[in-house]
């Protein structure tokens, strides 16, 4: 059984870079089958997808983030991590982690239990 | 890319059926077969429910069906339950290579 875990800190102060590491447990993050993608979760908003790797390194940003995002993978030990820089308290959000298919199909099928991270001075 | 439209709730009594849907462009929704459906209960991560539109996850109860017509897709819960009751996300595949959510929609069983 795959699992996800999120770890990092829970509060980052405006304009810094809010760093966030996925373990992967239960498989490995070099199968050629997914993808590794991060998701956020404003509080009492939707669902909003980051962006996700590959195990050879190549990403793929949602565009309105794409200026400040960077996800990295480390198959070493078997984490990938996200990076968002300048924050504001618009990031403040839950944060998954999840495995995402390889194929055009892109569903999410294993998810971190989330990792909260508020943006404040 | 603007976010898939879904209803922001839906009700229904036990054991009634409920429809909810999630309308894109031919851009996402439309333009692919790759539309999913994630069930999210308060404080627990999203559960993967539907994939491929029409295709249910080894374990997911057959009460949970998915369908699409032209840019929008549908999700149908049949038989609620109480423990239905959750917010229940659209994603679709897009043609820049992203995926896209809706907003959610609160699914109250009455």
């Amino acid at each position: 059984q795959v699992q996800l875990q999120e770890s990092g800190p829970g509060l980052v102060k405006p304009s810094q870079t809010l760093s966030l590491t996925c373990t992967v447990s239960g498989g490995s993050i070099s199968s050629d089958d997914y993808y590794w993608s991060w998701i956020r979760q404003p509080a009492g908003k939707g669902l909003e997808w980051i962006g996700r790797i590959y195990t050879s390194g190549s990403t793929k940003y949602d565009p309105s983030l794409k200026s400040r995002v960077t996800i990295s993978v480390d198959t070493s030990k078997n984490h990938f991590s996200l990076k968002l820089s300048s924050v504001t308290a618009a990031d403040t959000a839950v944060y998954y982690c999840a495995r995402e298919s390889y194929s055009s199909s892109s569903y999410l099928d294993y998810w971190g239990q989330g990792a909260l991270v508020t943006v404040s001075s | 890319q603007s976010a898939l439209t879904q209803p922001a709730s839906v009700s229904g009594s036990p054991g009634q059926s409920i429809t909810i849907s999630c309308t894109g462009t031919s851009s996402d929704v439309g333009g692919y077969n790759y539309v999913s459906w994630y069930q999210k209960h308060p404080g627990i991560a999203p559960k993967l429910i539907i994939h491929d539109v029409t295709n249910r996850p080894s374990g997911v109860s057959n009460r949970f069906s998915g369908s699409k017509s032209g840019n929008t897709a549908s999700l149908t819960i049949s038989g609620l339950q109480a423990e239905d009751e959750a917010d229940y996300y659209c994603s679709s595949y897009t043609g820049s290579s992203n995926v896209v959510f809706g907003g959610g929609t609160k699914l109250t069983v009455l």
